[in-house]
């Protein structure tokens, strides 16, 4: 799986949106980016996952370059609630993917009251 | 409702005991997995299996030994072999062809003393 980088922590004010960038320059064709975050103390939860395409749903938004190198996480109006660390993993989807499902450090997000 | 369960949440024991860490899947899910994180890190694979029956290491297996013999169930032991066993213990399942990545549970906080 590709490795990531992420910023160790990002703070955002209530209401505003959270943008949280990742790069992953050794992205393969096949592999797709995915988020997670995790609240303290409680098990990741699913975010969004792409490919190649900008992709949105209820909890966020997930912009990904042409060259597919980097990509950013768009939470549009940002609560308290959203206060987690945020996981930003690349790995091919489907069987293959399922052997393993690597995480590093995240980025701490902190909204501010 | 659908979901993992991991009991207990908190799980005191004396360093040189043995203790096994149960996770209980009523998804269907195929595939489940054992992740280990210590305070202020990422997340790290100690096993995983695909299938009843089978049952691959991780990153960080040594120490551990796991059993699948349902499919809805998937315990961790945590032997008196391994060196540091106080961490945070999470379970995770996914189906076999997802894409949608994985399901976690809420955790177990393990403290040997």
């Amino acid at each position: 799986d590709a490795k990531t980088t992420q910023p160790t922590s990002m703070d955002c004010a209530e209401g505003r949106a959270a943008n949280l960038p990742c790069n992953h320059s050794t992205i393969s064709g096949n592999e797709y980016v995915y988020w997670y975050r995790q609240i303290h103390s409680q098990g990741p939860q699913y975010i969004i996952h792409g490919l190649k395409n900008n992709e949105t749903n209820e909890m966020a938004s997930l912009i990904i370059t042409e060259d597919r190198k980097s990509s950013t996480l768009i939470l549009p109006h940002a609560t308290l609630r959203d206060t987690a660390v945020y996981y930003c993993i690349v790995r091919v989807a489907g069987p293959k993917g399922n052997e393993k499902l690597t995480f590093g450090t995240g980025t701490r997000l902190t909204i501010i009251p | 409702d659908g979901g993992i369960t991991q009991s207990p949440k908190y799980l005191f024991r004396k360093e040189g005991q043995n203790v096994t860490l149960s996770c209980e899947q009523n998804l269907n899910h195929d595939a489940m997995y054992w992740y280990r994180q210590d305070p202020g890190q990422g997340l790290r694979l100690i096993y995983y299996s695909q299938i009843v029956n089978d049952f691959q290491k991780g990153d960080i297996a040594e120490g551990y030994s796991v059993s699948r013999e349902k499919k809805e169930s998937f315990p961790l032991t945590v032997t008196s072999a391994q060196k540091n066993p106080t961490a945070f213990y999470l379970c995770a399942s996914s189906p076999q062809l997802h894409i949608y990545g994985y399901t976690f549970g809420s955790g177990t906080r393990l403290t040997v003393v």
